[in-house]
């Protein structure tokens, strides 16, 4: 069965640092992937997919994410934290032909001044 | 270009009453998905309209039930409300032309508690 694997509940980073959101996936044929956020009180907004061609795809807000079949894996990466980057973050993968998204469990990050 | 809107923003009802959330979806949008996004949860699929048809179902129970307008607005209907029915219910709308994907836009969600 397809699902999505987010192994980490909560992360704190202090502002400045790198970051690394973890991001598993199981599914039979080429995933489409993405990650989303949302912050409290709002819906989600997207910062990045990825469908084919190069493994690392570049978002928004500079986040990029790194796609590895061999690891079933699309890990999400910032080289330094705003503290406005504090929200809860889900990875998803494409549902096929049940034309839906399936969602993660979230990962809540806090960022320490 | 006006974004998805959802209404009310936030409910609260009781054990055993119905509820009717509104979704708007983005102008030029033709298919909109709800989810239910339960505390500390991701969202999970509840279904899908497409040109006024439902187009994909998830593990919902029959009293969640669905309209969408000639408009492409939406309705998501839950009756019987049961406890753990309290969430987020978001919705989401796309332009479907016959791809294998296409992006979906969310609202910014309806909280629903039931007591």
């Amino acid at each position: 069965a397809q699902s999505v694997t987010q192994p980490d509940i909560h992360i704190t980073v202090s502002e400045g640092a790198s970051l690394e959101l973890r991001c598993n996936y199981s599914y039979g044929a080429t995933p489409y992937l993405f990650w989303y956020v949302q912050s409290p009180g709002q819906g989600l907004q997207l910062l990045l997919k990825y469908f084919s061609g190069d493994t690392l795809v570049q978002g928004i807000k500079g986040f990029e994410a790194e796609f590895k079949r061999s690891q079933s894996s699309f890990n999400l990466r910032k080289p330094s934290v705003h503290w406005s980057d504090a929200a809860e973050y889900f990875c998803a993968v494409f549902g096929g032909a049940t034309n839906k998204l399936i969602f993660g469990t979230g990962t809540l990050l806090a960022v320490q001044p | 270009e006006t974004g998805v809107t959802q209404s009310p923003t936030h409910l609260i009802k009781t054990r055993g009453q119905q509820v009717t959330l509104r979704c708007s979806s983005q102008s030029g949008h033709n298919t909109v998905s709800w989810y239910q996004q339960a505390l500390g949860q991701g969202p999970q699929f509840i279904f899908q309209y497409y040109r006024e048809e439902e187009n994909g179902r998830g593990n919902f129970p029959p009293r969640f039930s669905g309209l969408q307008f000639p408009n492409y607005s939406s309705e998501l209907n839950v009756n019987a409300l049961e406890l753990d029915d309290s969430a987020l219910y978001l919705c989401a709308s796309s332009l479907v032309t016959g791809g294998s994907y296409n992006e979906q836009f969310f609202g910014p969600g309806t909280r629903l508690t039931v007591l």
